[in-house]
């Protein structure tokens, strides 16, 4: 089955804790990306990559890393995450940027205390 | 920058009936795309309906369709025979190179 996954789903953590969100996909897609969702604010992009090795920032970059080492593996890094920082989280992929339809994980709902 | 306007936080509907959700957008690309994605409460983002710019003719996924309105920069949603299970928040979404999404219309359907 065509899928973008997420791990963990769900996640309580404190200021400051280094946290990683896994994000892969299994249909050969070259673009992938992560948004957050916020109330009244719609989904914002954080980062995004055409390719292997290629990355780039998007609106809200501030607080987070990534890495594309891999084509269908795209992980969002927390360095030191900050309470500001709690939000929905979702990865998404698609065949290249542009026309091509998104495909979106299930979502990582993330809680900085 | 582009920006995209969703002016309704909140509409409801009566189950079978038709709503009309509203969405207008900023840009100066005349090449770009549009589309509106479902977030139901298991909060998967599920495409709708994409329409492309240079397209006169209005998009239409069976019970959805657009009203697209170039010039008027304005992108609204039309949903026919409405069913509970067409109850979530509607994001309506910007793309020229970059997805840029709205703040989203909770859409609530009566039985």
């Amino acid at each position: 089955e065509a899928q973008v996954t997420q791990n963990p789903r769900y996640l309580i953590t404190v200021t400051g804790k280094k946290l990683t969100v896994t994000c892969s996909q299994n249909m050969n897609h070259e673009y992938m990306s992560w948004y957050r969702q916020d109330p009244g604010l719609g989904l914002r992009q954080i980062y995004y990559s055409m390719n292997v090795e290629v990355t780039d920032k998007g609106d809200v970059p501030e607080g987070y890393k990534v890495s594309r080492k891999e084509k269908r593996n795209f992980p969002l890094i927390l360095e030191s995450p900050s309470p500001n920082q709690t939000s929905l989280y979702f990865c998404a992929s698609s065949y290249r940027g542009g026309n091509y339809e998104q495909y979106f994980g299930p979502g990582t709902r993330l809680t900085v205390t | 920058a582009q920006t995209v306007t969703q002016s309704q936080p909140e509409m409801s509907v009566q189950e079978a009936e038709t709503v009309t959700l509203s969405c207008t957008y900023d840009t100066s690309e005349s090449d770009y795309y549009l589309f509106w994605y479902k977030q139901p409460p298991s909060r998967q983002m599920i495409l709708v309906i994409r329409q492309e710019a240079y397209k006169q003719q209005n998009a239409t996924e069976n019970r959805f369709s657009v009203n697209f309105q170039k010039a008027a920069k304005s992108f609204s949603l039309k949903i026919s025979d409405s069913q509970l299970g067409d109850a979530a928040m509607y994001f309506c979404a910007y793309e020229s190179g970059k997805l840029v999404f709205g703040a989203g219309t909770i859409l609530r359907v009566k039985s």
